[in-house]
């Protein structure tokens, strides 16, 4: 079956530690996102890659990084520099651009403590 | 630039009555909207969507939506709501070439038995 998956399904990191998110597809889609989710705020776009080894900031990408070396694969990383790091990670993946629907995976939440 | 607004952030409805959520977006062109359902713990799943032609588009689960462009509007509606229906529920909007949609912030349904 073709889907996304993110592993793994909850994360525990001490402060200070940088931790890489996966997010794996395989739908043949050129675009990929990440976002943040915290509760009663909705979804926020961390990155997005329209087609590999391109990628741009969303609308909160200080304390974060990413990389499209594969077209299945867009990992996350969350750095030291991330202040408020513990929330609900989602990866999506769509065709194209945004005229097309997203395709979700199951999420990560991260802990920092 | 692109918005949505879900007036809404909770609503509560009893199992068997009829259900109606409110979006609204700011967009020059035709928009490409979208609804989405998120299960608690879970990434969200496409309901429905709007490119072009019929102003009212049908979904699973038994949940259509009316794209109204004089009202910039794209609510979605249930006849009879079921005790499954209990979720957080986006609307989206996206445009030609660009990559990333706007999404809301979202309306949590509530379902009273």
């Amino acid at each position: 079956d073709g889907g996304i998956t993110q592993s793994p399904k909850y994360l525990f990191r001490k402060e200070g530690q940088n931790v890489t998110l996966s997010c794996e597809q395989n739908l043949n889609h050129d675009a990929m996102y990440w976002y943040r989710q915290d509760p009663g705020q909705g979804l926020r776009l961390i990155y997005y890659s329209q087609i590999v080894n391109d990628f741009q900031k969303g609308d909160i990408a200080e304390g974060y990084s990413v990389s499209r070396e594969k077209k299945e694969s867009f990992p996350l990383t969350v750095t030291s520099a991330q202040k408020n790091p513990t929330a609900f990670y989602l990866c999506a993946s769509s065709i194209e651009d945004s005229t097309y629907e997203q395709y979700f995976g199951p999420g990560t939440r991260l802990t920092v403590t | 630039a692109q918005s949505v607004t879900q007036p809404d952030i909770h609503i509560t409805v009893s199992e068997g009555a009829s259900l109606e959520l409110r979006c609204n977006y700011s967009y020059g062109a035709t928009p490409y909207l979208f609804w989405y359902v998120q299960s608690p713990g879970q990434g969200l799943q496409l309901l429905l969507k709007y490119f072009s032609g019929d102003t009212l588009v049908q979904g699973i689960k038994g949940f259509e939506a009316e794209f109204k462009r004089s009202q910039s509007s794209f609510n979605l509606r249930k006849p009879s709501v079921h005790w499954s229906d209990a979720a957080e529920y986006f609307c989206a909007v996206g445009e030609k070439n660009a990559g990333k949609s706007t999404f809301g912030d979202g309306t949590t349904l509530t379902v009273k038995p």
